[in-house]
């Protein structure tokens, strides 16, 4: 069955260091996500993307978040100066379909900024 | 703005039992989409179930059901004949029928089910 993937697992990063998260959507997906979720805290929704342009961002999502579909498989998330606030596990999903249907999620990259 | 709670941080029930989880939820929409997801340890979350808040039959799949209130803006998930692979953390979500996709979920519901 296809899924999502998510590379790294785990990255640690110094404050003020950028970093890439990687995602893999399942190749038939068109509309693509990002959500983040803070230990002990809700899963938040980050960013919507489809047809290579966000279509809503969170108050979460600043200036120092980007997001890009640069070959057509990968999804990425770009955090451009990390602060400790920034760590979280950050979910990437992917759907055929914009709304009711089925997010697939990704397993997950663990942020730990330091 | 669209809330979504579950007040239930940890529950458990023994394998083949019944469990309810709570999830309770606001909004000024009337057209929207409820879900339920699973996320096994170390896992991906999964679906479980959704519900079209247009309809008013509750959606089943298999030994998962929902109980659907939505004057009461309620969106409980029935688990029957339990079992020990259904020990995950459970996430009800809200989905507005007029924006993006995004989902709104709640702070999520540890379940174990105990042998």
């Amino acid at each position: 069955e296809p899924e999502v993937t998510q590379t790294p697992s785990h990255q640690v990063t110094q404050m003020g260091q950028e970093v890439i998260l990687r995602c893999v959507p399942i190749s038939n997906h068109l509309y693509f996500y990002w959500y983040r979720q803070i230990l002990g805290q809700k899963v938040e929704f980050l960013v919507s993307f489809y047809n290579n342009e966000i279509s809503e961002k969170s108050e979460i999502f600043d200036d120092q978040f980007s997001v890009e579909r640069p070959d057509g498989s990968n999804f990425t998330l770009k955090i451009r100066s990390t602060k400790l606030e920034d760590s979280a596990m950050y979910f990437c999903a992917s759907s055929a379909r914009q709304v009711s249907y089925e997010q697939y999620f990704g397993p997950g990259t663990r942020l730990t900024v330091t | 703005a669209q809330t979504v709670t579950q007040s239930q941080p940890e529950m458990s029930v023994q394998e083949a039992e019944t469990v309810t989880l709570s999830c309770t939820y606001d909004t000024s929409e009337n057209n929207y989409y409820l879900f339920w997801y699973k996320q096994p340890p170390s896992r991906q979350m999964i679906l479980v179930i959704r519900q079209e808040a247009y309809k008013q039959q509750n959606a089943t799949e298999n030994r998962f059901s929902v109980n659907f209130q939505k004057a009461a803006k309620s969106f409980s998930l029935k688990i029957s004949d339990s079992q020990l692979g259904d020990t995950a953390m459970y996430f009800c979500a809200f989905m507005s029928a007029s924006n993006t996709g995004k989902l709104i979920f709640g702070q999520g519901t540890t379940l174990q089910v105990k042998p």
